[in-house]
């Protein structure tokens, strides 16, 4: 069974840009959860979807959005990149929603120069 | 105050010990908490779920959890080297779907 899939891997943006990161979630599982990881803050949750409708968000700034297609796959964007956006954004999908045991994708390490 | 605490260790154990990884959480509403473990460069992987008072066993692996301290434990027995990683705490709280607080993390050092 094919687990979590993210892409891209590494990207490198400038202050100003914009960026978009693409999970695919392990077949079956409906809830596909964004989290941002910083050595300095941590895990950090950005925002939940399931069956297309965004069910949770975090304490991120409106640059921050995202979306789930009809077939659980997610995306998400974050605009006009500051310096302070750079950190790895992990995609975890879940079976159903309120369960909490997420599975993690191997992340997008965005580098924002 | 964070959400959940955990010391950041590096907590350093002898290979065959038991090493012990505790959490301390704020909300009471929490409702599920589970136990991560992340290797360096990885990404996170769950190892223990846990929803209601007492000890939940899963091999080496025992979780506690004690709600009325606001209180969760992680207990690995006979550790080996290939479990040095960053075991990460996190709570979800009731009606916040998959939305986990997860701690800073403990940094395991086992030694052989």
């Amino acid at each position: 069974k094919a687990g979590v899939t993210q892409t891209p891997r590494y990207l490198i943006k400038t202050r100003g840009q914009q960026v978009t990161l693409s999970c695919s979630p392990i077949s079956g599982h409906r809830s596909v959860s964004w989290y941002q990881q910083t050595p300095g803050q941590g895990l950090q949750f950005l925002f939940e979807y399931f069956s297309e409708t965004q069910r949770n968000k975090g304490n991120f700034p409106g640059r921050f959005s995202g979306r789930q297609f009809s077939n659980s796959r997610s995306e998400m964007n974050v605009s006009t990149l500051e310096l302070g956006d750079s950190a790895l954004y992990l995609c975890a999908s879940s079976l159903w929603i309120n369960t909490g045991e997420l599975f993690f994708g191997e992340g997008s390490r965005l580098t924002v120069l | 105050q964070k959400e959940v605490e955990q010391n950041s260790g590096p907590l350093s154990v002898p290979e065959g010990a038991i090493a012990s990884l505790n959490c301390t959480y704020s909300d009471r509403g929490s409702q599920s908490f589970f136990w991560y473990r992340q290797y360096s460069g990885k990404s996170p992987e769950l190892i223990m779920s846990i929803y209601s008072n007492g000890d939940k066993e899963d091999g080496r692996f025992t979780a506690q959890l004690n709600k009325a301290s606001q209180y969760v434990s992680l207990l690995i027995r006979d550790s080996q080297p290939s479990d040095s990683a960053t075991y990460l705490c996190a709570v979800n709280i009731k009606g916040y779907g998959n939305k986990l607080v997860f701690g800073a993390g403990t940094i395991l050092r086992v030694k052989s």
